[in-house]
């Protein structure tokens, strides 16, 4: 069965400074693997997603994630970031062949950023 | 502006009450989802629509009702709901094709008492 595993929590980070959050997943094929972000009182936006070629991905605003097969991880990276960027983020993993097929979601991570 | 809209944005409502949630998508998908999202879990998927289809239906209790009259609405009608059920309900939508990604309204707030 699928699985996103987010090993952190809640992570602080100064304004400015650089940012990696931590995926895994468990599937036994290439997945589709997402990473979203919710502000408090709204929904969840895509950032970006990586479904096969260039392991490296680029998402809105400033962020980036690297898929790694053989780590089963996908973690998501900014190299400086703004108070703006606080909010809660999360990984997912989709397999479906049609629509219709949901993702699987980690816990999320909270992202507090001080000045 | 989402292109996902949930209405009502927070809804209390009490043990006995019947109420209902409306999701509207205008991004064209073909499939319609609710998630229910608690504090300190995971979002839980409750039922999958796929060309007003219910495909899935995550052993969601009977007191949740799903309906989806065309591929731009959803709903989700609540009777005899239990305080636990008090959550976030967010609605998502996804285009064709393999691995799309979701597209979320904001979400309902429901405090049931």
């Amino acid at each position: 069965a699928q699985s996103v595993t987010q090993p952190d929590i809640h992570i602080t980070v100064s304004e400015g400074a650089s940012l990696e959050l931590r995926c895994n997943y468990s599937y036994g094929a290439t997945p589709y693997l997402f990473w979203y972000v919710q502000s408090p009182g709204q929904g969840l936006q895509l950032l970006l997603k990586y479904f096969s070629g260039d392991t490296l991905v680029q998402g809105i605003k400033g962020f980036e994630a690297e898929f790694k097969r053989s780590q089963s991880s996908f973690n998501l990276r900014k190299p400086s970031v703004h108070w703006s960027d606080a909010a809660e983020y999360f990984c997912a993993v989709g397999a479906g062949a049609s629509p219709g097929t949901a993702l699987i979601f980690g816990k999320g991570t909270t992202l507090s950023v001080s000045s | 502006e989402t292109g996902v809209t949930q209405t009502p944005r927070h809804l209390v409502m009490g043990m006995t009450n019947k109420k209902s949630l409306k999701c509207e998508q205008h991004l064209g998908h073909n499939a319609m989802y609710w998630y229910k999202q608690s504090a300190k879990k995971p979002l839980e998927l409750m039922f999958v629509y796929n060309f007003k289809e219910q495909t899935e239906n995550n052993s969601v209790p009977s007191r949740f009702s799903p309906e989806c009259p065309n591929s731009s609405h959803l709903f989700l009608h609540l009777h005899t709901l239990q305080p636990e059920d008090s959550a976030l309900y967010l609605c998502a939508s996804s285009p064709e094709g393999e691995g799309a990604p979701l597209h979320f309204g904001n979400g309902t707030r429901l405090t049931v008492t």
